[in-house]
């Protein structure tokens, strides 16, 4: 059964200090895996997309990486703006759904 | 703003009554999804419609949940006889064509049931 599992469950990061959240995965297959971002009562907003091991993406202070069994969205030197539920989800062959984890909860403090 | 929209945006209702969502896709995506999220999960898949087609439907889905997305525009979701553990937020997403698999969310349906 496709799976996926984040860690750790809550991040908290004083201002500039960077870190790393982790989303491992088992996939029968995987056709993608995606980074969101949630804010408390709104919807799920997508940041990246990666679809092969080594992939890389970046989008100001994140940094995506994706290996096969695995991927990480790297934040370099944080702002309390980034603070929000950071959610993993992978596609894979047999459906066209997407499989969430938990998420990350980060809370950056100034 | 040309973005996935939802209404309500909330519904309190009574247990055992009916309740309906309506999601607006973004203009020509041809995919559409619904999923619900409890606190402190992630979202969870509930059905898809490629254009006006339902192509899959979660095991999870009892017979009191029903989607229709007749002109493969827009979609509800019904509720029928509606219980506590239905309490959720109900979120829509849609995605641009067959070989992209980004989906992009509306800001969602919050139900909850007294």
């Amino acid at each position: 059964e496709d799976q996926v599992t984040q860690s750790p469950e809550a991040l908290r990061l004083q201002e500039g200090e960077s870190s790393s959240l982790n989303c491992s995965y088992t996939v029968s297959g995987l056709r993608g895996l995606f980074w969101y971002r949630q804010d408390p009562g709104k919807g799920p907003e997508f940041l990246f997309t990666l679809y092969s091991a080594g992939e890389e993406k970046e989008k100001e202070r994140l940094k995506a990486t994706l290996t096969k069994k695995e991927s990480f969205l790297h934040i370099t030197a944080p702002k309390p703006e980034d603070s929000a539920t950071y959610l993993c989800a992978v596609v894979s062959y047999n459906t066209d759904k997407l499989i969430f984890g938990t998420g990350t909860r980060l809370q950056v403090f100034p | 703003d040309t973005g996935v929209s939802q209404n309500p945006r909330h519904k309190i209702t009574k247990r055992g009554q009916n309740v309906t969502f309506r999601c607006d896709p973004i203009s020509e995506h041809n995919r559409l999804y619904w999923y619900r999220q409890t606190l402190g999960q992630g979202p969870e898949f509930l059905t898809y419609f490629q254009n006006e087609a339902q192509l899959e439907k979660s095991r999870l889905l009892s017979d009191r949940f029903s989607a229709e997305r007749p002109k493969g525009s827009f979609s509800t979701l019904e509720i029928q006889r509606t219980e506590q553990g239905d309490s959720a937020m109900y979120l829509c997403a849609s995605s641009p064509k067959v070989s992209s698999y980004e989906q992009y969310f509306g800001p969602g349906t919050r139900l909850t049931v007294t």
